[in-house]
C-alpha cells in the first residue's frame, strides 16, 4: 500500500528567509501525481503545486518549488521568500495514475513564520 | 473563482444523534470526495462517488455512515448515531477527472463537528 510521511510535525522560518519542508512517499508505481497542498488556520485547503512522475522537471509556482527526487520517493517544498499568509498546515498528498484512485495525504506540517 | 460549497461549517450534536452535511461541488466536476480529518492527523477518504456511482467507500464506517449523491451532483453525507469519536473537519473535495490533466482535486471549507 501507498504511504505519505512527513517527518516534521512544526517548522518555523523568519519572513523573507527560505525553508523547505519534507517529504517521503512509499509506492511501486512508476506513474503517479503528488500534491502540496496548503491548509491556513480556519480557511480551506488549497492546492499549492503538483507534480506528475513522468516528468523529470522540477514544479515551480511562483515563490514555490519542489526537489522531486523519484528513485529516493522524495518530494520536498522549498518555500522562497516567506510571507506570514504562508503560515498554515502543509499537506503533501500522492495518486497513483488512475481513473478512480484517491489522494493519500501526510500528517502534515505546521508552518510559522515569524516578522 | 467557482468553490466548493459545504454546510453547515459548524455542528454541535449530542452523542447518539444524527448529523447530517452537504457539499455542491463545482459545477461540471464528476468526481466528488469526502474525507475526515481528525486534529494533528492527515486527511482520511471516506467515500469517493465518479457522478452518482461509487467508486471507494472502503474507509466509511458503513453500520453509522451513510452517503449519497442522487443526481450525480450534490452529495450528502450523514452519520446515524453519532459517536464521540466523530468529532472532526469533514471536507468534501471534487475534481473533473475526465482526462490525465483534470484530478486536481478543490477542496471545501469542511464542516467541522463536535460530538458531546
Amino acid at each position: 500500500a501507498q504511504t505519505v510521511t512527513q517527518s516534521q510535525p512544526e517548522m518555523s522560518v523568519q519572513e523573507a528567509e527560505t525553508v523547505t519542508l519534507s517529504c517521503t512517499y512509499d509506492t511501486s508505481e512508476s506513474d503517479y501525481y503528488l500534491f502540496w497542498y496548503k491548509q491556513p488556520p480556519s480557511r480551506q485547503m488549497i492546492l499549492v503545486i503538483r507534480q506528475e512522475a513522468y516528468k523529470q522537471q522540477n514544479a515551480t509556482e511562483n515563490r514555490f518549488s519542489v526537489n522531486f527526487q523519484k528513485a529516493a520517493k522524495s518530494f520536498s517544498l522549498k518555500i522562497s521568500d516567506s510571507q506570514l499568509g504562508d503560515a498554515a498546515m502543509y499537506f503533501c498528498a500522492y495518486r497513483r495514475e488512475s481513473n478512480t484512485d484517491k489522494l493519500i495525504f501526510g500528517t502534515g506540517t505546521r508552518l510559522q513564520v515569524f516578522p | 473563482e467557482a468553490e466548493v460549497a459545504q454546510s453547515p461549517r459548524y455542528k454541535i450534536t449530542e452523542k447518539s444523534q444524527a448529523v447530517a452535511f452537504w457539499c455542491d461541488p463545482i459545477s461540471g466536476h464528476a468526481t466528488l470526495y469526502w474525507y475526515r480529518q481528525i486534529l494533528g492527523q492527515g486527511l482520511e477518504l471516506l467515500v469517493q462517488f465518479q457522478d452518482e456511482s461509487v467508486v471507494d467507500d472502503s474507509q466509511l464506517p458503513k453500520d453509522r455512515f451513510s452517503a449519497e449523491r442522487l443526481k450525480g451532483v450534490d452529495s450528502t453525507l450523514k452519520i446515524q448515531p453519532a459517536e464521540l469519536g466523530d468529532s472532526a473537519m469533514y471536507l468534501c473535495a471534487s475534481s473533473l477527472r475526465r482526462s490525465r490533466d483534470q484530478e486536481t482535486q478543490y477542496f471545501g471549507p469542511g464542516t467541522r463537528l463536535l460530538v458531546l
